[in-house]
């Protein structure tokens, strides 16, 4: 079956203790992207990933890292995260071929809570 | 900057009618649209893509229309059911091929 996963999906930290959420998935997609989700504001893209050790920031990087070692990986890290981080947090593959280029396939979410 | 604006207000209709969001764009001509839907808790999942020099698309009750003059497309289910009722969100490629930018969804709320 065709998906992507996220790792862990619910999340309780305190500040400044690093984290990372993984993110995996098996169509062999070239893209890959994470995104915020926050009340009001929508989906917002963090960092995306055009392919293996291909990155670059999205709208709101800061305080974020990404890594592309493999393909199917892309494991988003908070070296020190703050309570302004807490949000729902979706991974997501694309490719740009297709009768639907760029057609997202997202995860399940992690939901993250920095207190 | 490249902005998607969407209906924050919720739509409410009744079962069997037909619903219709509305997504606007500014600031940009995206060579496609495309159309999610999200329920709570869960992760978009893909609907429709529309391109620019199509005038519509259909999927079974849904139909899609964009309008580069308005800069809008309209997003429509006929015939809706309870089961329709989710937030849909629409989003088009930025001027980097690799972005995405969504709105902020409207939510759809469809009564027995």
């Amino acid at each position: 079956e065709a998906q992507v996963t996220q790792n862990p999906r619910y999340l309780i930290t305190v500040t400044g203790k690093k984290l990372t959420v993984t993110c995996s998935q098996n169509m062999n997609h070239e893209y890959m992207s994470w995104y915020r989700q926050d009340p009001g504001l929508g989906l917002r893209q963090i960092y995306y990933s055009m392919n293996v050790e291909v990155t670059d920031k999205g709208d709101v990087p800061e305080g974020y890292k990404v890594s592309r070692k493999e393909k199917r990986n892309f494991p988003l890290i908070l070296e020190s995260p703050s309570p302004n981080q807490t949000s729902l947090y979706f991974c997501a593959s694309s490719s740009p071929s297709g009768r639907s280029p760029y057609e997202q396939y997202f995860g399940p979410g992690t939901r993250l809570t920095v207190t | 900057s490249q902005k998607i604006e969407q209906n924050s207000e919720a739509l409410n209709i009744q079962e069997g009618k037909t619903a219709t969001l509305t997504c606007n764009y500014t600031n940009y001509s995206p060579a496609y649209l495309q159309w999610y839907r999200q329920d709570p808790g869960r992760g978009p999942v893909f609907l429709l893509l529309i391109r620019e020099n199509e005038k519509e698309k259909r999927k079974e009750r849904l139909k899609v229309t964009f309008d580069t003059t308005l800069k809008q497309s309209l997003f429509h289910i006929t015939a809706s059911q309870p089961a329709d009722s989710a937030t849909y969100l629409c989003a088009f490629r930025g001027d980097s091929s690799y972005k995405l930018i969504f709105g902020s969804g409207t939510r759809l709320l469809v009564r027995p």
